[in-house]
């Protein structure tokens, strides 16, 4: 089955410790891109990749990393996470990142973050 | 600035009524044009898309979409709502100006009566 799966799907964490929350697509993608959505703010952009070693910042990356060293993979990583970063992540990926997601974007389940 | 908005946060309908959701955007170049919902508990699920042609898109669930590139509007509709319609929607654009961005508006709330 033609998906984008997340882990974990709910974490509960403190203060500054280092986290990482992976996606995967299994689906030949060259795009792939991480969302924060808050209530009230809808989804933004916190970073994507347009291919493999390839990645930009979008809305928010501040506290955020990313890597792409494989298609498939896209983990999202919280060096130091802090209150304000809780939230509910969606990683998504698109066959091609050309205009803006020209071809649809596929969205994972989510993770729910909190940060203590 | 790119941006969208959805002027609703919350509507209400009965089941059976029509329903119209708004969309406006402000977008740089040729945007391309999109409506997603989530369910409770879910991920995104793309319903319609607009990136040229005919302004009158049709999508799945039997939605459709008319973007008027004078009123800046990408409005979404449905002539008779059912429950299972209950959802959030969010109004997206983006486009060649801006290679791997998508914006989001803030989403709309909907609620069906029986």
């Amino acid at each position: 089955e033609a998906q984008v799966t997340q882990n974990p799907r709910y974490l509960i964490t403190v203060t500054g410790k280092k986290l990482t929350v992976t996606c995967s697509q299994n689906m030949n993608h060259e795009y792939m891109s991480w969302y924060r959505q808050d209530p009230g703010l809808g989804l933004r952009q916190i970073y994507y990749s347009m291919n493999v070693e390839v990645t930009d910042k979008g809305d928010v990356p501040e506290g955020y990393k990313v890597s792409r060293k494989e298609k498939r993979n896209f983990p999202l990583i919280l060096e130091s996470p802090s209150p304000n970063q809780t939230s509910l992540y969606f990683c998504a990926s698109s066959l091609s990142g050309l205009a803006g997601g020209h071809n649809e974007q596929f969205f994972g389940p989510g993770t729910r973050l909190t940060v203590l | 600035a790119q941006s969208v908005t959805q002027p609703d946060i919350h509507i209400t309908v009965s089941e059976g009524a029509s329903l119209e959701l708004r969309c406006n955007y402000s977008y740089g170049a040729t945007p391309y044009l999109f409506w997603y919902v989530q369910s409770p508990g879910q991920g995104l699920q793309l319903l319609l898309k607009y990136f040229s042609g005919d302004t009158l898109v049709q999508g799945i669930k039997g939605f459709e979409a008319e973007f008027k590139r004078s009123q800046s509007s990408f409005n979404l509709r449905k002539p008779s709502v059912h429950w299972s319609d209950a959802a959030e929607y969010f109004c997206a654009v983006g486009g060649g100006s801006t290679l791997g961005r998508l914006y989001f508006g803030r989403g709309t709330q909907l609620t069906v009566w029986p």
